[in-house]
């Protein structure tokens, strides 16, 4: 079935440097969605990929996907302690209403 | 955006008993709905698909009979944790889209944290 791998798993940053966290799925994907989730609370949607090389951007969070539909990766500019959480990302194959989930980065921001 | 709310949020429970948790999607209706476990510092682990209308979809290793999942209208799902043991100790969570199967975004219940004692 359809793997999708997440690293690192943990980051600790120091506040004000940059973050990212990739994503790697074994089959092509129709799209890709990314999730934070706060400690102690339930995954929020942060956006969504569908398009093969799309690169979004949310303020200090950057959101690519790749090329190949494969792969994708989240990057946070100048991090603050707001930015601390899970971040998972979650991918679907093609006409499968289905997501997998990586198994998450979580980020610690050191203030 | 959407608001899908679970409840209860916290449940303390003896060994064999039965726990009853509810999804429900409260300004849109949801034909599927999806259950997740979530163990400790761990990723969410799909259990199982739940259809408005016929059976639900279980993933593998996840015992339907333990796990009873009814979806009984386009705004309700609920998750039965029948003869709970301390092994089912977890954090349970629901969602549900508003847009279409294939590509709409998910939104998640608060999740409901199960301790069986």
């Amino acid at each position: 079935g359809q793997q999708v791998m997440q690293i690192p798993q943990y980051q600790h940053v120091q506040e004000g440097e940059d973050f990212t966290t990739y994503c790697n799925s074994s089959t092509t994907l129709s799209n890709i969605q990314w999730y934070k989730q706060r400690p102690g609370g339930h995954p929020v949607f942060l956006i969504q990929l569908v398009k093969s090389g799309e690169v979004k951007k949310q303020k200090r969070l950057t959101f690519q996907f790749g090329e190949a539909k494969k792969n994708s990766s989240l990057h946070i500019t100048a991090t603050q302690t707001t930015d601390v959480g899970t971040y998972f990302c979650a991918g679907r194959g093609a006409g499968s209403y289905q997501l997998t989930f990586g198994k998450g980065t979580k980020l610690s921001v050191i203030p | 955006g959407a608001v899908v709310s679970q409840h209860p949020s916290w449940v303390i429970c003896k060994s064999g008993t039965s726990v009853k948790i509810e999804c429900r999607s409260l300004d849109f209706q949801a034909t599927t709905m999806f259950w997740y476990r979530q163990f400790p510092k761990q990723s969410l682990m799909l259990m199982a698909t739940s259809n408005e209308g016929s059976k639900a979809t279980y993933e593998q290793g996840v015992e339907k009979d333990k796990f009873l999942i009814n979806h009984a209208s386009l705004t309700l799902s609920t998750l039965t944790v029948t003869s709970a043991h301390p092994e089912d100790s977890s954090f349970y969570i629901c969602s549900a889209s508003p847009g279409t199967a294939d590509t709409g975004e998910l939104f998640f219940g608060e999740g409901s944290r199960l301790t069986v004692l």
